[in-house]
């Protein structure tokens, strides 16, 4: 069972826009991590957020992090045709295994 | 090695059939995680090894699928009669160590498809 929800489930947007997507997940976590998929090729890991994390920044990628409401928000600036892909919110759930659980993800699609 | 490496990239298979794949983690990763990833989801947690220790396989579907890393490197994934429902991207991943604080370097994933 997958854990994490994002949303939207697609997004298409001009080059130069700003991107958001959302995650939501159901059980106390330890870290969240955000990972891309570009289309028939492998996940690369983007950026690692912990739970006593409020906000992130690595170059263009903004994440943010809200336990109280069990979500992430994944920003991605000015955007470009290069960053169309799906991301994916992974989990690893608070005593529990060690595993990470992902969400289905968002399809986005950067129109240049 | 430079990265996370499987084998075969594409497997056709008839229904009813065995098949093994393979997953050769970066050489200085203690923990390799395999996944099933249908179209259009995140991928599904099967099951991971601690070198060669198989600490979680909660999440393989059946007693059909089985995993061995004996010797703490290389892995296999191994699915024996094989149905249409199997069909999917497999994908490995490796980190240095354990936990979700680890980052996961994947692998491009072996397509199989059962007829």
């Amino acid at each position: 069972s997958q854990q994490g929800e994002e949303d939207p489930q697609a997004l298409s947007i001009q080059e130069g826009e700003n991107a958001t997507m959302n995650c939501s997940y159901k059980t106390s976590i330890n870290n969240l991590q955000w990972y891309r998929q570009n289309s028939g090729r492998g996940l690369v890991h983007l950026i690692l957020i912990r739970s006593n994390e409020r906000e992130k920044h690595s170059g263009r990628l903004r994440v943010t992090l809200d336990t109280s409401k069990k979500s992430s928000s994944l920003l991605i600036t000015a955007s470009r045709a290069a960053d169309t892909a799906s991301y994916f919110c992974a989990t690893d759930a608070r005593g529990g295994s060690e595993k990470l659980v992902f969400g289905k993800g968002t399809k986005l699609t950067v129109n240049p | 090695g430079a990265g996370v490496s499987q084998s075969p990239r594409y497997k056709v298979t008839k229904r009813g059939q065995d098949v093994t794949l393979r997953c050769d983690p970066i050489s200085s990763h203690a923990t390799l995680y395999w996944y099933q990833q249908a179209l259009g989801q995140g991928p599904e947690f099967l099951t991971y090894f601690n070198y060669e220790a198989q600490p979680d396989k909660s999440g393989l579907p059946s007693d059909r699928f089985s995993a061995e890393r004996p010797e703490g490197s290389i892995s296999t994934l191994t699915i024996q009669r094989t149905e249409q429902r199997d069909s999917a991207m497999y994908r490995c991943a490796s980190s240095l160590g354990r936990g979700g604080q680890e980052t996961q370097y994947f692998g491009p994933g072996t397509r199989l498809l059962v007829l």
